[in-house]
C-alpha cells in the first residue's frame, strides 16, 4: 500500500529545544495534515496545508507543504513538557476520491526532558 | 466548540460477540470515517461514509463489519464477530463538505477482544 515515511521515529529534547520532523511520500498530495496524539486520546489536529510551498503556524507550531508535493514537515520551537506526545503526518491520497480517507504515517514520538 | 464524541471508551468483549461502536459526529458534517489503530502501530482507515452509504473502505472493512447511520446524530460500527486481532482502538472522525480536507476525529473507543 501507499507509504507515509515519519522521521524521526522518535525524538528527546530538552525543554525550550526546537524540533523538526519531517514526512516524505512516494506519490504525491493535495493536502498534508498534521495531528498529535496523546496517550490513550484520538489525533488532534494541528495544522491542515492546502498547497504546495504554502507556509503556516499556529503558536509555536510551523509547517510546510513541500513544493515538490510528496513531502512536508513540522517544526515546533521553544518547546514545553505539554508537547509530549506522537505526531502524525497524514493525507489524502488523490486516489481516495471525494471519500478523502486518509493514509497517516508511522508517527514521530517525542519526549521533551525538563 | 464542536467536537466529535465516541461512546463507550472501552470495550471488553469476549471472542465472537458482537460489539457495536458509537459515533456522534460534528453537527452539520457530511463526510463519516472510522478509523482503528492496533497498539503502537499508526491510524489506519476503515471505511467512509456519505449521504446514508458506504463510499470507499479497506481491506480490513471485511463482512464482518458494517455501518450504520440510525438517524440524525449517531454513526455505528457494528463487529459482528469479534476476533483477537480485532483488539485496537477505533477513532471516528467527521469532515464537513466536499471541499473541506481537515477530518476531526473523536477520543476513540478502545475494544479488548479475550
Amino acid at each position: 500500500g501507499q507509504q507515509l515515511n515519519q522521521s524521526p521515529q522518535s525524538m528527546f529534547i530538552q525543554e525550550g529545544e526546537d524540533v523538526s520532523m519531517n514526512c516524505t511520500s512516494s506519490s504525491i498530495f493535495n493536502t498534508w495534515l498534521w495531528y498529535k496524539q496523546d496517550p490513550g486520546e484520538g489525533p488532534v489536529l494541528l495544522i491542515a496545508l492546502y498547497k504546495a510551498g504554502e507556509l503556516t503556524s499556529n503558536g509555536r507550531l510551523t509547517a510546510q507543504f513541500g513544493i515538490t508535493r510528496k513531502d512536508s514537515f513540522l517544526n515546533i520551537s521553544a518547546s514545553i513538557p505539554s508537547d509530549v506526545g506522537i505526531y502524525f503526518c497524514a493525507g489524502p491520497l488523490p486516489i481516495s476520491g471525494s471519500a478523502r480517507q486518509l493514509t497517516f504515517g508511522s508517527g514521530t514520538q517525542l519526549t521533551v526532558l525538563p | 466548540e464542536p467536537e466529535v464524541t465516541q461512546t463507550p471508551s472501552h470495550q471488553v468483549t469476549q471472542m465472537g460477540q458482537e460489539v457495536i461502536l458509537r459515533c456522534v459526529p460534528i453537527s452539520n458534517h457530511l463526510y463519516f470515517y472510522w478509523y482503528r489503530q492496533i497498539l503502537g502501530q499508526k491510524v489506519e482507515f476503515l471505511v467512509s461514509f456519505y449521504n446514508n452509504e458506504i463510499s470507499e473502505k479497506s481491506e480490513i472493512f471485511d463482512d464482518q463489519f458494517s455501518v450504520e447511520r440510525p438517524d440524525g446524530s449517531n454513526f455505528t460500527l457494528k463487529i459482528r464477530s469479534t476476533k483477537l486481532e480485532d483488539s485496537a482502538m477505533y477513532f471516528c472522525a467527521s469532515r464537513g463538505t466536499f471541499t473541506s480536507r481537515e477530518q476531526y476525529f473523536g477520543p476513540g473507543t478502545r475494544l479488548t477482544v479475550t
